[in-house]
């Protein structure tokens, strides 16, 4: 079963840092690229970030760039956020999300919600 | 960059009927295009790529149209379950994807 599986959300204070983790399972990981995609309470879907299947490209949004890094591990099937200086702006579900069988985002877990507050 | 504009912003429609929900981008996509639907509390769901091909397990009533900066997504006889949040999404844009506002149809 083709599964996408995050992880690490919660409550954390302005300026504070948190890593989210992606498992995956299903399919052959490190042919993909891993995509990261947020969405405010009540807002659309924003891109924040890509990371290739080999880990040697990484781009960003803006809005993170800087405070951000995408990163994977492919012997552990694992994609990660390591996220710095938190925001309040940056609370969102967090979602991770892969071409796999189609050229656009097939696959998507379920979000792990982020909440920036003091 | 590249903006995705979506209208229009609500679409209210009866069951039954067309819906027809459009996607503008400000400079060329080629056919880079992909369309999802949302349902509050879920995750996205991929209804079409490449413009117009239908993913996986996609009822025939979802087609995708357009090439270059213009786009439909077309529901030919709307059933309960297709009231959601529709996203257009310009892919393979290296460094940067990109993501229409959302379109919302709901029950007219």
């Amino acid at each position: 079963q083709v599964q996408l599986v995050e992880s690490g959300g919660g409550v954390v204070q302005p300026g504070r840092s948190l890593r989210l983790s992606c498992a995956a399972s299903g399919f052959i990981f490190s042919s993909y690229a891993m995509h990261w995609v947020r969405q405010a309470p009540g807002k659309g879907l924003e891109w924040v970030a890509v990371v290739s299947y080999d880990g040697s490209n990484q781009h960003y949004a803006d809005s993170v760039k800087g405070r951000f890094t995408i990163s994977r591990d492919n012997s552990k099937n694992t994609v990660y956020l390591q996220m710095n200086s938190l925001r309040a702006e940056d609370t969102a579900v967090y979602y991770c999300a892969s071409p796999v069988w189609a050229a656009a985002f097939d696959i998507w877990g379920q979000g792990t919600l982020v909440t920036v507050s003091s | 960059e590249i903006v995705m504009t979506q209208s229009p912003a609500t679409l209210s429609v009866s069951p039954g009927e067309r819906a027809t929900l459009s996607c503008r981008a400000s400079q060329s996509v080629r056919s880079n295009l992909a369309w999802y639907q949302q349902k509050p509390g879920q995750a996205p769901r991929l209804l079409i790529y490449g413009a117009s091909t239908r993913a996986t397990g996609i009822p025939a009533r979802f087609s995708g149209s357009g090439s270059g900066t213009e786009f439909t997504l077309t529901i030919s006889s709307l059933q309960s379950e297709d009231f959601a949040v529709y996203y257009c999404h310009h892919y393979n844009n290296w460094p940067r994807d990109t993501f229409g506002q959302g379109t919302k149809l709901e029950i007219k």
